[in-house]
């Protein structure tokens, strides 16, 4: 079956800091991959998607940067963090077709 | 730019009762519809998928779809102080690139 593995679950970090979020998936081969972030009491905002292994897609326009190095891989990261940037950071997979989206555990980021 | 819309909520309801969720999206294109739940602090997960025109029941959900209308929704029966969470409408399509997702409607189901 397929897993989703996400880390750290919490993190705090002050402004101005590198951060690095690393997202795995496991049993599936080829997957869409998602970055979403969820400000509190908001819905979700889709960042980044990935189709295939460095190919990512940015929806919105930020300090953030994504990558896939590896099949089943997909790094968020930021040179250096705003206090805009805490929120909820959800990793998501999917099969390509349309089909459902599955999500990993969620970061919860706060920049101090 | 693609939009789904939902209720905010909160949406309250007496333990037992029907709740009932609703969604609307703008693009036409859009193929595959789901519902989340997503518990406060947790990620979501996915609790109903609807693909064509109609009904689909499992349970005690029911997601019903309408393309004509650009409209999904999601009934839940009986419901349980444990139904109790923000449900997430998401469309995609056919090409899985694009999943948007509404804001959520929270659902308060009282004992």
């Amino acid at each position: 079956s397929q897993t989703i593995h996400q880390w750290p679950a919490t993190l705090v970090q002050p402004v101005g800091s590198p951060l690095s979020l690393e997202c795995t998936v496991e049993g599936t081969s080829n997957p869409n991959l998602y970055w979403y972030r969820q400000a509190a009491g908001r819905g979700l905002q889709l960042l980044f998607y990935s189709v295939g292994i460095g190919q990512i897609s940015s929806e919105v326009p930020q300090n953030l940067s994504a990558s896939r190095p590896q099949d089943r891989q997909f790094i968020l990261s930021s040179k250096k963090l705003l206090l805009s940037d805490s929120g909820f950071y959800l990793c998501a997979w999917s099969v390509p077709g349309g089909t459902e989206a599955f999500f990993g555990q969620g970061t919860r980021l706060t920049v101090v | 730019q693609k939009e789904v819309e939902q209720n905010s909520g909160p949406l309250s309801v007496p333990e037992g009762a029907i709740a009932s969720l609703n969604c609307t999206y703008s693009d036409r294109v859009s193929q595959s519809f789901f519902w989340y739940r997503q518990y406060s602090g947790k990620s979501p997960e996915l609790i109903m998928s609807i693909y064509s025109n109609g009904d689909k029941e499992d349970g005690r959900f029911t997601a019903q779809l309408n393309k004509a209308s650009q409209y999904v929704s999601l009934l839940i029966r009986d419901s349980q102080p444990s139904d109790s969470a923000t449900y997430l409408c998401a469309v995609n399509d056919n090409y899985g690139q694009n999943f948007v997702f509404g804001p959520g409607t929270r659902l308060s189901v009282l004992p």
